[in-house]
């Protein structure tokens, strides 16, 4: 496709719940970002991946969060036992070089996540 | 702590009017500074700068950084209605991420 493309848009789970949030990164693009926008806020960094290698997870709020990427194209964010603070946009981003830095990130739409 | 700051966070102004926004930033191991547009979806990349002194345009917009100060401005001139959104600063280190400010809300009325 010509961006990058998340599913679903929009995410409504009960508290507990787990949810998969699906990334489909812009064809080539070896470099793929997940963020997670607060109401109000800019975005904030959870992870990164060079390909299917997961190179940087600092970001992560905590180990119920996990993302993956196995075939160096679509990447699933995942959160098990989800909690009202988790209630955000998350948004997905895409870059075509592999060194880091010095290359625009290219976004998704994302999907608004309610924990009720 | 790296930490991207902007300013005002928002703005009302009618159209026609020009704006000025502002983006300071530390951060470590600097790489390049990212201006967004932000309305109800994507964020929409406009400007990448890593040179100091450099000017970027694209029609009514243009950006400028300077490295030694650690500020950048994003310029607006002739708003237009269509220009009202959350413009977005962001600064790429080492590591690939970008650590983004909390915005800017730009309002333009008719």
């Amino acid at each position: 496709g010509a961006g990058v493309s998340q599913s679903p848009r929009y995410k409504v789970a009960k508290r507990g719940q787990d949810v998969a949030l699906r990334c489909d990164p812009i064809s080539g693009h070896v470099s793929l970002f997940w963020y997670q926008q607060a109401l109000g806020q800019g975005p904030e960094f959870l992870t990164y991946f060079q390909n299917e290698a997961q190179l940087d997870k600092s970001g992560l709020p905590s180990d119920r969060f996990f993302a993956e990427r196995p075939e160096g194209s679509v990447s699933t964010l995942k959160i098990q036992r989800t909690q009202q603070e988790d209630s955000a946009v998350y948004l997905c981003a895409s870059s075509f070089r592999r060194e880091r830095g010095n290359q625009p990130q290219h976004f998704g739409d994302g999907t608004r996540l309610s924990i009720l | 702590e790296d930490k991207v700051v902007q300013s005002p966070l928002s703005l009302v102004v009618h159209e026609g009017d020009t704006v000025t926004l502002n983006c300071s930033y530390e951060v470590t191991n600097f790489r390049s500074l990212l201006w967004y547009k932000q309305e109800k979806k994507a964020p929409t990349f406009l400007f990448m700068l890593t040179s100091s002194g450099i000017e970027k345009k694209s029609g009514r917009l243009s950006s400028i950084l300077d490295k030694k100060e650690l500020f950048s401005i994003l310029n607006i001139t002739a708003t237009q209605t269509g220009d009202s959104a959350i413009y977005l600063c962001a600064v790429g280190g080492s590591q690939g991420n970008l650590i983004f400010g909390k915005g800017t809300k730009l309002s333009v009325k008719p």
